[in-house]
């Protein structure tokens, strides 16, 4: 049975500040992995998807790294902003036959201005 | 292109009552998953459809059932609600039947039991 546990589960940092969100899997048997955004109330915005052949991707101030084999994945994120402060879930596909995605419980990051 | 809607966004029901949700996915998607998330428990998958189909599914009682339309809209059914299906519930749609394609979600509905 697939688990995603997410480390830390809540981090407060000054603005400014780059920071790493921690994301590990224990079947290293996955298809892809996702990262999503949730601010209060609302629904996920995906931020980065990483196919299981690939090491990591980039959008603006994210990069999402993947180590496979380890089952690992890490959230980059440069120069935070308030406007990042939401909850980061990470999400992987897997399953062989019974494929869905499992959700980690999620990173509550706060930026402080 | 308009990202996938739920309705409605806001519920009240009684227990032992049912409820139906929908979902209209991203116009050319032909999956369609749902979630439930709570604070104990998080985002749970409930089951997926594609193609009218049901492709997946994940481990809730028979109480939670689903179905999906030729237009790929899809509606979630909860019968017999229980104060623990307060929750929200979102919905996923996705471009394909691939599994390396990405999920995008809908605002959900908040659906609150008393």
């Amino acid at each position: 049975k697939q688990e995603v546990t997410q480390i830390p589960a809540a981090l407060s940092v000054p603005e400014g500040e780059n920071l790493v969100l921690n994301c590990s899997f224990t079947d290293s048997a996955i298809y892809n992995l996702q990262w999503f955004r949730q601010d209060p109330g609302k629904g996920l915005t995906s931020l980065l998807l990483i196919q299981s052949s690939q090491r990591e991707q980039t959008s603006g101030r994210l990069n999402a790294s993947l180590d496979k084999s380890s089952g690992r994945s890490t959230l980059y994120i440069a120069a935070s902003q308030p406007g990042d402060s939401a909850t980061y879930l990470c999400a992987v596909y897997s399953g062989g036959s019974n494929y869905k995605l499992t959700f980690g419980k999620g990173t509550l990051l706060t930026v402080n201005p | 292109k308009a990202g996938v809607t739920q309705t409605p966004r806001y519920l009240i029901k009684t227990r032992g009552q049912q409820v139906t949700l929908s979902c209209s996915p991203i116009s050319g998607h032909r999956s369609v998953s749902w979630y439930q998330q709570t604070p104990g428990q998080g985002l749970q998958f409930l089951f997926e459809y594609f193609s009218e189909t049901q492709r997946n599914k994940g481990n809730f009682p028979g109480r939670f059932s689903g179905r999906q339309f030729s237009n790929s809209r899809s509606e979630m059914n909860v019968s017999t609600l229980e104060l623990g299906d307060s929750a929200l519930y979102l919905c996923a749609s996705s471009s394909s039947s691939a599994f390396s394609y990405e999920q995008y979600f809908g605002p959900g509905t908040r659906l609150t039991v008393t």
